[in-house]
Parts: C-alpha cells; sequence; structure tokens
C-alpha cells in the first residue's frame, strides 16, 4: 500500500543554519513526489515536484530535495534558513486515480 | 485572481445546524477534492471528482454530501454538525494526472459550538 512517512513531527532551526526535513514513501512504482509548505492560515503551496530525471530537483524559495530510490527517500534541504520559512511542511506521492498520499507533516520553527 | 478559492473563510456555528462550504478554480482543471486537516495538522482526503463524476469516497459520515454542478465547482454540504466535524476544510484542484501537484484552496475553518 502507498504510504509517505514523515519522521520529524517537530523541528527547530537557528536562523541561517541549514535545514534537512525527511520523507520516505512506499510505493511500488515510480514514484511522482511533492514537497508542499503550509504558512499559518493559508493553504497548501508547492515548493517542488519529482516524476523523472535529475533526482536532485530544485524548487521556489531556495528548496531543492534529492530523490534516493534506493532509500525510498525525498528529503528536503535548504542551505539557509530565513524566519520566514517557519511554516508546516508535507511531502505527498501521487498514485493511480489520481490519489495523493499524504504525510503527517513537519512543523518548523526558526529563532533568531 | 486566486486560482482555487473557498468560502466562506470562518464559519462558526452550533451542533446540529446543516451547512455548506462553496469551492471554486479557475484553473481549468478536471479533478476537485476535499481535505479535512485536524488539529494536529493531519490531512485526510475526503472525497474528489473529475469531470463531475465521484472518484475518492472515503470513510466519511453520510452528514457530509458533496455536490459538483460542474467541473470547476465543488461544494460540500454537512447536516447535523456535531463537535468532532471542527476543523479546517480544503478544497483542491489539479489536472487528472497524478504526475501534477495539487492548487489549494486557503481553507475554511469550520467552528462548532
Amino acid at each position: 500500500a502507498q504510504s509517505v512517512t514523515q519522521p520529524d513531527i517537530h523541528i527547530t532551526v537557528s536562523e541561517g543554519a541549514s535545514l534537512e526535513l525527511r520523507c520516505n514513501y512506499s510505493y511500488g512504482a515510480t514514484p511522482y513526489l511533492f514537497w508542499y509548505v503550509q504558512s499559518p492560515g493559508q493553504g497548501l503551496q508547492l515548493l517542488l515536484k519529482y516524476f523523472s530525471g535529475d533526482t536532485l530537483v530544485q524548487g521556489i524559495k531556495g528548496f531543492e530535495a534529492e530523490f534516493k530510490r534506493s532509500q525510498s527517500s525525498f528529503n528536503l534541504r535548504k542551505p539557509s534558513v530565513h524566519w520566514s520559512d517557519a511554516a508546516e511542511y508535507f511531502c505527498a506521492v501521487g498514485s493511480t486515480g489520481n490519489q495523493f498520499y499524504f504525510g503527517t507533516g513537519t512543523s518548523l520553527t526558526v529563532i533568531p | 485572481d486566486t486560482a482555487v478559492s473557498q468560502t466562506p473563510k470562518y464559519l462558526v456555528t452550533q451542533m446540529g445546524n446543516d451547512k455548506s462550504i462553496k469551492c471554486e478554480q479557475n484553473l481549468g482543471h478536471d479533478t476537485m477534492y476535499w481535505y479535512k486537516q485536524d488539529s494536529k495538522k493531519f490531512l485526510k482526503i475526503m472525497f474528489s471528482y473529475n469531470n463531475k463524476e465521484l472518484i475518492i469516497n472515503e470513510t466519511v459520515p453520510n452528514r457530509f454530501s458533496p455536490k459538483s454542478p460542474d467541473k470547476a465547482h465543488l461544494n460540500l454540504h454537512i447536516n447535523s454538525l456535531e463537535l468532532g466535524d471542527s476543523a479546517v476544510y480544503f478544497c483542491a484542484s489539479s489536472p487528472w494526472d497524478n504526475s501534477q501537484p495539487q492548487h489549494f484552496g486557503d481553507g475554511t475553518r469550520l467552528s462548532i459550538l
């Protein structure tokens, strides 16, 4: 069965520090993978997506993610975090029949 | 020029009432969805429609009834509201292609008194 796991419920980083948010998926075929960000009081906004080709994907707001098939992972990274990056982050996989499976989210706090 | 818009943004009502949430998308997408997000931020799919046809109908109380008058609109009607219905409800849309991302509305925060 398809599923997405985000092992970290909450992460705190200092402004300017690097960030890595973990995502592991379970999917039988080549996955279509997405990272979304949800700011307080807002809907989810797409950061980046992977569906084929280069395993290192660049997104908006300076984020990138690396697809590693051997580890069933799609971790999100940012070299230097800004206070405005504080938000909830969701990893998702797209499945047949337009079903999308979301992880439980990782809440990011940025301290000055 | 909002892509996916939901109304109302906030809905405060009493137990037992009936309420509706409306959603419209101007992206030309074929597929629309309703999600429920609880207080722990967990996103649960409720329904999806493709070209006005019900595709996903998860285990949701039958007090919840979606209606899609055309492929640009997907409304959610809730009968006999209960305390446990308090949540944020998100509408989303996408092409009929699971390699393409969903576009989300800003949510409707439903509070049951």
